[in-house]
């Protein structure tokens, strides 16, 4: 069972560098979401999306970017990586409304920006 | 806007012992849902346990178990029989059930199981 697949699980930027995080699930879950944990913050939530072809911004949008082109797959885009980007980025999916159910997430890519 | 406050940065506990975190939350809800979520080492984010506002009565999972206390919006989580493989950060989360059904998380507390 795959689950929720992020790649890469690690990258090094330079500021201004430009990079994309790809999430992957097979379990056919509406939901997907992008957060990204710092050190006693917790998980903040990015991005969201509730289907195929559609966004929402989350609690930090500013400086990054989301597609959901296929159902199964959530994309997070940096355009012009920052320090304050330094962060370890979760995604997660789930099923859609009316499920009570758990967040599915995965392994986290670690992102340092020099 | 909905927060969820764990005032217990770290934590540790002996092995086979007891330990409790505490969480708590604000809204003006009355339906929602909140979880508990395990942080090993490994990075991988797994849930412990979850509870739903209307319920009652507390949520139990082996030995874990919770304490809510719907009017002091309150969602402890007692660990009974510490074990070392529980050692890691623990966020508790708060979900209103809505369209996107978005969840808010703690800041969480590390937990250490001492041998």
């Amino acid at each position: 069972n795959a689950g929720v697949t992020q790649t890469p699980k690690f990258r090094v930027l330079k500021t201004g560098q430009s990079m994309t995080l790809l999430c992957a699930q097979d379990m056919n879950h509406e939901y997907m979401y992008w957060y990204r944990q710092d050190p006693g913050m917790g998980l903040r939530l990015i991005h969201y999306s509730v289907g195929e072809g559609t966004t929402a911004k989350g609690e930090v949008p500013d400086g990054y970017n989301v597609s959901r082109l296929k159902k199964q797959n959530f994309l997070l885009g940096l355009e012009s990586a920052a320090p304050s980007q330094t962060s370890v980025y979760f995604c997660a999916s789930r099923p859609g409304t009316g499920a009570a159910g758990e967040l599915f997430f995965g392994e986290g890519s670690r992102l340092t920006v020099l | 806007a909905q927060t969820v406050t764990q005032s217990q940065p770290e934590m540790s506990v002996q092995e086979a012992e007891t330990v409790t975190l505490s969480c708590t939350y604000d809204t003006s809800e009355s339906n929602y849902y909140l979880f508990w979520y395990k942080q090993p080492p490994s990075r991988q984010m797994i849930l412990v346990i979850r509870q739903e506002a209307y319920k009652q009565q507390n949520a139990t999972e082996n030995r874990f178990s919770v304490n809510f206390q719907k009017a002091a919006k309150s969602f402890s989580l007692k660990i009974s029989d510490s074990q070392l493989g529980d050692t890691a950060m623990y966020f508790c989360a708060f979900m209103k059930p809505y369209y996107g059904q978005n969840f808010v998380f703690g800041p969480g507390t590390r937990l250490s199981v001492l041998p």
